[in-house]
């Protein structure tokens, strides 16, 4: 079955560092989402593409966090400067949708990022 | 804010029983869908229903929908211990351009 990737799985590193989350999508699938999760907020979105193009990354601190597609197979999402309260587990999730109706997206199983 | 609620937050059962979780949301929808999530992996789907539908299958799993209520019902019938795990309702909305908001989750404890 086709999955979506995320690496790396875990990710420990110190207040002030720059942190890369990355994600490759099902292939053909035309939209991608980055959400955060977090036991005190739950699933919260972040930003998400379409055919490569940010719809919207309105759930994202816009100072520190970056979200790209540098092509098709490869969604980044960055923290720079990273601080404690960014500890969460962040998902990537892609799917294939029209503008009709909604479909299911499809989970990578995450990044645990812990900020010392 | 979460846009759906689930109730209960978590629900104790036997193997072979039954599970019930609701899904209550605030404002109009054009989908509703359901997650399941296995400690320490992503979501996983599991059912989808439109607005226009009141009730839903997939083998052990029943969804049933009232948008009058604006609530939401996933059964999950003799349940399996491999059916332990958080429960999201999720919920799309016209214009929002495949965007779902998700709820808080239910914990299911299935115990042999």
């Amino acid at each position: 079955d086709a999955r979506v990737t995320q690496t790396p799985r875990h990710k420990v590193t110190e207040m002030g560092q720059e942190v890369t989350m990355r994600c490759q999508p099902i292939l053909g699938h035309n939209t991608v989402f980055w959400y955060r999760q977090t036991m005190m907020q739950g699933l919260e979105l972040l930003a998400y593409f379409r055919n490569r193009a940010p719809l919207d990354d309105s759930g994202m601190p816009k100072d520190r966090f970056s979200a790209e597609m540098p092509d098709a197979t490869l969604a980044t999402l960055k923290i720079q400067p990273s601080e404690p309260r960014d500890s969460a587990v962040y998902f990537c999730a892609s799917g294939l949708v029209d503008l009709i109706s909604n479909q299911p997206q499809h989970f990578g199983d995450g990044t645990r990022l812990s900020i010392l | 804010s979460q846009q759906g609620e689930e109730d209960p937050q978590a629900l104790s059962i036997q193997e072979g029983e039954n599970a019930t979780m609701n899904c209550s949301y605030k404002t109009s929808i054009n989908n509703l869908q359901w997650y399941r999530q296995n400690s320490g992996r992503g979501l996983v789907h599991l059912i989808l229903i439109r607005s226009n539908e009141r009730e839903k299958h997939s083998g052990r799993l029943r969804v049933t929908l009232d948008t009058s209520k604006k609530s939401s019902s996933l059964l999950i019938t003799a349940s399996r211990a491999a059916d332990t795990a958080s429960y999201f309702c999720a919920t799309g909305h016209t214009g929002t351009a495949s965007k779902l908001t998700f709820g808080t989750g239910t914990r299911l404890q299935v115990t042999l």
